[in-house]
């Protein structure tokens, strides 16, 4: 079975600071590893994902996301945050070992940037 | 740019409707999902199709069918709506090929009163 985890509900960080948003994960085979923000009362829009490759992925709005295995662990991360990066932020994992495309998400985390 | 499109953005439904939550996606996807999203549960999937006329159970199925007679169409269907089933709907479609996400649409609020 694939799940992931969130472990942080809020994550607060001051404008021009970095910020990082948590998630470790857990397959039996390889992982495919997805990051996703939902804005309020929006559907999600995808940010970035890891397939196969470099450890680190760079994705939309200068966000990028370090893949550790080892540490079962695909951190989000940005160099300087911005208040309009304040949103709910989900990641997703699916198990190449598994037979449909479904992904499975954490429970999201939500990113408040203060001026 | 893909579309997925949800017909409603907010819907209020008496308590034993039946309920029809629409989603249409542009991009010829063979799989479509639906999933509810709830305070501090996350995303929990419902059910989800790879092909037309096909359905497979998601971890929440129970109170819920679904119904896909057309590829590009993937309908959610509330028997008899409860109060508990008051919700943010997420549609979402995407390509079999697993290293690709799904894209979704912007969501239904669902209120049962």
């Amino acid at each position: 079975a694939q799940s992931v985890a969130q472990p942080e509900d809020q994550v607060n960080v001051a404008e021009g600071n970095p910020l990082t948003v948590k998630c470790t994960y857990s397959v039996s085979g390889n992982p495919y590893l997805f990051w996703y923000v939902q804005y309020p009362n929006r559907g999600l829009q995808f940010l970035l994902k890891y397939i196969t490759g470099d450890n680190l992925v760079k994705g939309s709005y200068g966000f990028e996301a370090e893949f550790n295995k080892s540490q079962t662990s695909f951190h989000l991360k940005k160099p300087s945050a911005l208040v309009s990066d304040s949103a709910l932020y989900f990641c997703a994992v699916r198990d190449d070992n598994s037979g449909y495309s479904t992904l499975t998400f954490g429970k999201g985390t939500m990113l408040l940037v203060s001026p | 740019d893909v579309k997925v499109t949800q017909s409603s953005r907010y819907l209020v439904k008496r308590t034993g409707e039946k309920v029809f939550l629409e989603c249409v996606q542009d991009m010829d996807h063979e799989n479509m999902f639906w999933y509810r999203q709830d305070p501090g549960l996350g995303l929990r999937l419902i059910y989800f199709s790879y092909d037309v006329k096909m359905k497979e159970k998601g971890d929440i199925p129970e109170g819920y069918s679904v119904s896909r007679e057309k590829k590009e169409r993937f309908s959610l269907i509330l028997e008899s709506a409860s109060t508990n089933q008051t919700s943010m709907y997420l549609c979402a479609s995407s390509w079999t090929l697993s290293n690709y996400g799904y894209t979704f649409g912007s969501g239904t609020r669902l209120t049962v009163v």
